[in-house]
């Protein structure tokens, strides 16, 4: 089975909204990643965030991140229509650091 | 920089047909990996390699080959193709320091097999 699993599977919002996607793992990771794909493209990096990390920021994006409770979150702030995409996580694990993917939630920033 | 370039972009086999999905990066990265995406399944991962001459399976490996001879390249080989297979596969490269993978993936622009 697939390490994290996103929720939403998907989210619908007015542009200029934030949108909040979340992102729970199974395992003790080393790092979680976030991911953006736009329909039928390859998945462009978007935020990393150490086990280490509480919380980072990019531009729009906040991630969060909460070891304890095997969780993190992604905030988009103020959305726009470019931003209709899908959003996955990823997590870098075990020894040789296999990074596996969550099943990814699909936001639509109506204008 | 071309960076991930995987080929073809779009290939239809017959049943029983193997091929080779080709990946190739020019970052000098050590990590590659190969995923297959399929609808409401996310990204699942079949094969990985953390450097040349070394690969170990992913989650979904059963039906597929790979090696790493290169580090520059890492083709995926189907051995006999079957309808399950019917996917968008990506390749992946990261840069990896002591076996840990410590910054983002760079991916293709994915591979879409129809097995028929």
């Amino acid at each position: 089975s697939q390490q994290g699993e996103e929720d939403p599977q998907a989210l619908s919002i007015q542009e200029g909204e934030n949108a909040t996607m979340n992102c729970s793992y199974k395992t003790s990771i080393n790092n979680l990643q976030w991911y953006r794909q736009n329909s039928g493209r390859g998945l462009v990096h978007l935020i990393l965030i150490r086990s280490n990390e509480r919380e980072k920021h990019s531009g729009r994006l906040r991630v969060t991140l909460d070891t304890s409770k095997k969780s993190s979150s992604l905030l988009i702030t103020a959305s726009r229509a470019a931003d209709t995409a899908s959003y996955f996580c990823a997590t870098g694990s075990g020894g040789y650091q296999k990074v596996t993917f969550g099943t990814g939630t699909k936001l639509q920033v109506i204008p | 920089n071309a960076g991930v370039t995987q080929t073809p972009k779009f290939q239809v086999l017959k049943t029983g047909q193997s091929m080779t999905l080709q990946c190739a990066q020019d970052m000098n990265h050590e990590y590659m990996s190969w995923y297959r995406q399929d609808p409401g399944m996310g990204l699942r991962l079949i094969h990985y390699s953390v450097g040349a001459g070394i690969t170990d399976q992913g989650e979904v490996p059963n039906g597929y080959n790979v090696s790493r001879s290169t580090t520059e390249d890492f083709p995926l080989r189907l051995l006999s193709a079957a309808p399950s297979q019917t996917s968008v596969y990506f390749c992946a490269s990261s840069y990896s320091r002591s076996g840990q993978v410590s910054t983002e993936a760079f991916f293709g622009q994915g591979t879409r097999l129809t097995v028929v």
